[in-house]
Formats: structure tokens, C-alpha cells, sequence
């Protein structure tokens, strides 16, 4: 079955840096990858997706990367504020399936 | 105008009771979805709906019954609730039935089971 891991439980940044948070899978056939937000005491929300057949993908201060090879997904924010404190969850769809299924989450943590 | 809407937010509760959760969207979408997130943040699906059509029914208990009475409501019923329920339910909504549609979560029904 699939399975989504994360590299790191808790990261912890200076405001103003740049975060990087990564994202493990285990299947090949996994075709769409997405980001999620969460707030404390908030439902997740939408943050970036990507497609397998982009290696690359830009928003406002965030860009997801896709590594194909390695079966790897990294969300990158640039110039980490404390609003973007939260907890964040990388999920991905195998082809043509109806469910997402989520990581276990990061949770990131800016320092004034 | 809340998106996604979910009552209520706080269900504390004995074992053995039943209880309800509701959730309403006014997205105008036609699939909802009930996931359960662990004291641990692991988010997973439960069931989705489209159009009212039961479309996701994962190994959940069958003592949750999801119900849709139309197509902008998604309830979820728990018989006899045991300790392990505890957890947050999150409703969300997408507009098609396929997982790269973007899902729009509720904010959130934190459960908890004595």
C-alpha cells in the first residue's frame, strides 16, 4: 500500500529565514502531491500541489519540489513568518483514485 | 460565510452514548468527506459522498453511519462510542469526486470519549 512519511516531527526556524520541510512516499504510481496547512484549533488547509510530471512548482513564498527518482517532496517558504507557524502535511493521490492519503505532518515553529 | 461548517465544536461525552456530528457546506460542491485526526495530528479518511452516492466507505466501525440528506450536508452518527473515538473529526468538501480536486476542510469537531 502507499505510505507518506516526513524526515522531521518539529522544525524550528528564525523568522525571516527560509523553512524546508520534507516529505517521503513509497509508490511510484502516486501522480498528484499536495500541501496542507494546519492552524492550531484549524482544519488543514490547501497550500500548493504539484503533479508528477512537474519537477517543480512556485506560489506566493512557497515552491514544492518533486524528486521522481527518490520518492521525495520537499515544500520550501521563503522568508518564514510567525503566521506560518503550524502544523504542515504532504499527501499524495494514486492515479485515478478518489482518496488523499496524508503524512503524519511537521510541525513548524518560528522564533521571533 | 463560513465555508465548510461543522457543529458542534466540543462533544465531550460518556462511553456507550450515541451522538452526532453535522456538517454543512455552502461551496456549492458536489463530494463531502469525514476524516479523523489522532492525538498524534495523522489525518485519515473515513467516507466521502457524491451527490449524495456513497463513494469512499474505508474499514471504519460500523457503528459510524455517515448520512447525506443533500448534497450541501454531511452528517456522521456514532453508536455506543468507546474510548479510542476520542479524536478530532474533520468534515471537508471538494466540488468532483476525484482526489486532486481541492478539499476545503471544516474547522474541526474535537470528540471526547469518558
Amino acid at each position: 500500500g502507499e505510505s507518506v512519511g516526513l524526515h522531521l516531527p518539529t522544525l524550528s526556524v528564525q523568522e525571516g529565514d527560509n523553512s524546508i520541510i520534507n516529505c517521503a512516499y513509497s509508490n511510484s504510481a502516486s501522480d498528484y502531491f499536495i500541501w496542507y496547512k494546519q492552524e492550531s484549533g484549524k482544519g488543514p488547509q490547501f497550500i500548493i500541489d504539484i503533479r508528477s510530471n512537474m519537477d517543480k512548482r512556485q506560489g506566493q513564498r512557497v515552491t514544492v519540489l518533486l524528486n521522481k527518482t527518490v520518492k521525495h517532496l520537499s515544500l520550501q517558504i521563503a522568508a518564514t513568518q510567525p503566521g506560518d507557524s503550524a502544523v504542515y502535511f504532504c499527501a499524495l493521490a494514486p492515479g485515478s483514485s478518489y482518496k488523499l492519503i496524508f503524512g503524519s505532518g511537521t510541525r513548524l515553529l518560528v522564533r521571533p | 460565510d463560513t465555508a465548510v461548517s461543522q457543529t458542534p465544536k466540543y462533544l465531550v461525552t460518556q462511553m456507550g452514548n450515541d451522538k452526532s456530528i453535522k456538517c454543512e457546506q455552502n461551496l456549492g460542491h458536489d463530494t463531502m468527506y469525514w476524516y479523523k485526526q489522532d492525538s498524534k495530528k495523522f489525518l485519515k479518511i473515513m467516507f466521502s459522498y457524491n451527490n449524495k452516492e456513497l463513494i469512499i466507505n474505508e474499514t471504519v466501525p460500523n457503528r459510524f453511519s455517515p448520512k447525506s440528506p443533500d448534497k450541501a450536508h454531511l452528517n456522521l452518527h456514532i453508536n455506543s462510542l468507546e474510548l479510542g473515538d476520542s479524536a478530532v473529526y474533520f468534515c471537508a468538501s471538494s466540488q468532483g469526486v476525484i482526489a486532486e480536486e481541492t478539499q476545503y476542510f471544516g474547522p474541526g469537531t474535537r470528540l471526547l470519549v469518558l
